[in-house]
């Protein structure tokens, strides 16, 4: 059974620019969610997309969006990059929202900002 | 003050020891508990959830909840140099609706030396 997939695993951006990073889920599973993650503030939690809505957004500029699509695949965009936005970007699915069977977690997107 | 304190260590113990992992919340609205592992370049791995107050054990893992205190832990029994990892205390509060939000604790780092 294929995990969480992110893509891609690393990225170099420049400062002003933005980036798409993407997620697909766990076949079946139509939660998803994203999180940041830094040295400095741990796991902080960006959005969670249900069905194609996003249900819930954690405390991120609206510099930070994401969408899902029909096939519960998701994107998560970054315009104007700053340098603080260099971080792991960590994708979860969930076979559904409303029961804690856990979170399944990607490896990860690493992005560095320049 | 986080919602959710969760010591960083570094801890370091000798093979076959017993580990002694703790978080303290204060969001009495949290209802699941969840202990994930995170491997170097590795997104995090769940261990164990629990929703009731008291002990449940997997293996070498027990995840312990005591919702009077506000006080979580994880236990590991026999410890390899395997398990040498960060590991997180994850917690989650229903929203709005239906949606779900996780908020970790910073992770503490274990290392299990041979």
């Amino acid at each position: 059974k294929a995990g969480v997939t992110q893509t891609p695993r690393y990225l170099i951006k420049t400062r002003g620019q933005q980036v798409t990073l993407s997620c697909s889920p766990i076949s079946g599973h139509r939660s998803v969610s994203w999180y940041q993650q830094t040295p400095g503030q741990g796991l902080q939690f960006l959005f969670e997309y249900f069905s194609e809505t996003q249900r819930n957004k954690g405390n991120f500029p609206g510099r930070f969006s994401g969408r899902q699509f029909s096939n519960s695949r998701s994107e998560m965009n970054v315009s104007t990059l700053e340098l603080g936005d260099s971080a792991l970007y960590l994708c979860a699915s969930s076979l559904e929202i409303d029961r804690a069977n856990g979170y399944t977690f990607g490896s990860g997107t690493r992005l560095t900002v320049v | 003050q986080k919602e959710v304190e969760q010591d960083p260590g570094p801890l370091s113990v000798p093979e076959g020891a017993i580990v002694s992992l703790n978080c303290t919340y204060s969001n009495s609205a949290f209802q699941y508990f969840m202990w994930y592992r995170q491997y170097s370049r590795k997104g995090p791995e769940l261990l164990m959830y629990t929703y009731s107050s008291g002990n449940k054990e997997d293996g070498r893992f027990t995840a312990q909840v005591d919702k009077s205190s506000k006080y979580i832990s994880l236990f590991i029994r026999d410890s390899q140099p395997s398990d040498s990892a960060t590991y997180l205390c994850a917690m989650s509060r229903r929203t709005s609706g239906s949606a779900r939000q996780l908020t970790f604790g910073s992770g503490t780092q274990l290392t299990v030396l041979p």
